[in-house]
């Protein structure tokens, strides 16, 4: 079963900040929280992750809050292009294998 | 360009029939891994490869085959198709299989078993 919570949908208005936010509140202290989102039916894209600390990258910020138990994505100038399904994800291990636990994702529309 | 490389893009096929579902990643990456996404079950995972002649089932393995005979390629074969393996499968790999490693996709291959 999934470790996240999101809301199914989303709109943002183009050139806004779109904010995103997932709740994960069974994570474990060495479990990353990963963010990938996906346009139609292709490839999941890879956005950003982190462990605790708030990372920024060329696509995104991630903010995670202190106690772990929810982030929120954050793009920061959204395009329509951004429009897509976006999967907060939490990656645990099992067995030997560092699984990626996928849920529904939030479907985030940007308006013009 | 860094890439997953999937082929085909679209295959419909008969029951029965084998077919190989090729994967190649120019990344020089040690962990792959095969996943199927149905509506409303997301994504899962098939097999997934840790190094080359390392391979191990995920959580849907049944009726598919993997091999790793090199670093680059991770084939996905289904011996004897069966409509209930028609889906969207997505061949991802990673630099290694830690949690800090991001797992990048590739652009997926839409199988039709008739």
């Amino acid at each position: 079963d999934a470790k996240t919570t999101q809301p199914p949908s989303m709109d943002c208005a183009e050139g806004r900040a779109a904010n995103l936010p997932c709740n994960h509140s069974t994570i474990s202290g060495n479990e990353y929280v990963y963010w990938y989102r996906q346009i139609h039916s292709q490839g999941p894209q890879y956005i950003i992750h982190g462990l605790k600390n708030n990372e920024t990258n060329e696509m995104a910020s991630l903010i995670i809050t202190e106690d772990r138990k929810s982030s929120t994505l954050i793009l920061p100038h959204a395009t329509l292009r951004d429009t897509a399904v976006y999967y907060c994800i939490v990656r645990v291990a099992m067995d030997s294998n560092y699984q990626l636990i996928w849920g529904a994702g939030t479907k985030l529309i940007i308006k013009p | 360009e860094a890439q997953v490389t999937q082929n085909p893009r679209y295959l419909i096929t008969v029951t029965g029939k084998k077919l190989t579902v090729t994967c190649s990643q120019n990344m020089n990456h040690e962990y792959m891994s095969w996943y199927r996404q149905d509506p409303g079950l997301g994504l899962r995972q098939i097999y997934y490869s840790m190094n080359v002649e390392v391979t191990d089932k995920g959580d849907v393995p049944e009726g598919y085959k993997v091999s790793r005979k090199e670093k680059r390629n991770f084939p996905l074969i289904l011996e004897s198709p069966s409509p209930n393996q028609t889906s969207l499968y997505f061949c991802a790999s990673s630099f290694s299989e830690t949690m800090n490693s991001p797992l990048h996709f590739g652009n997926g291959t839409r199988l039709t078993v008739t």
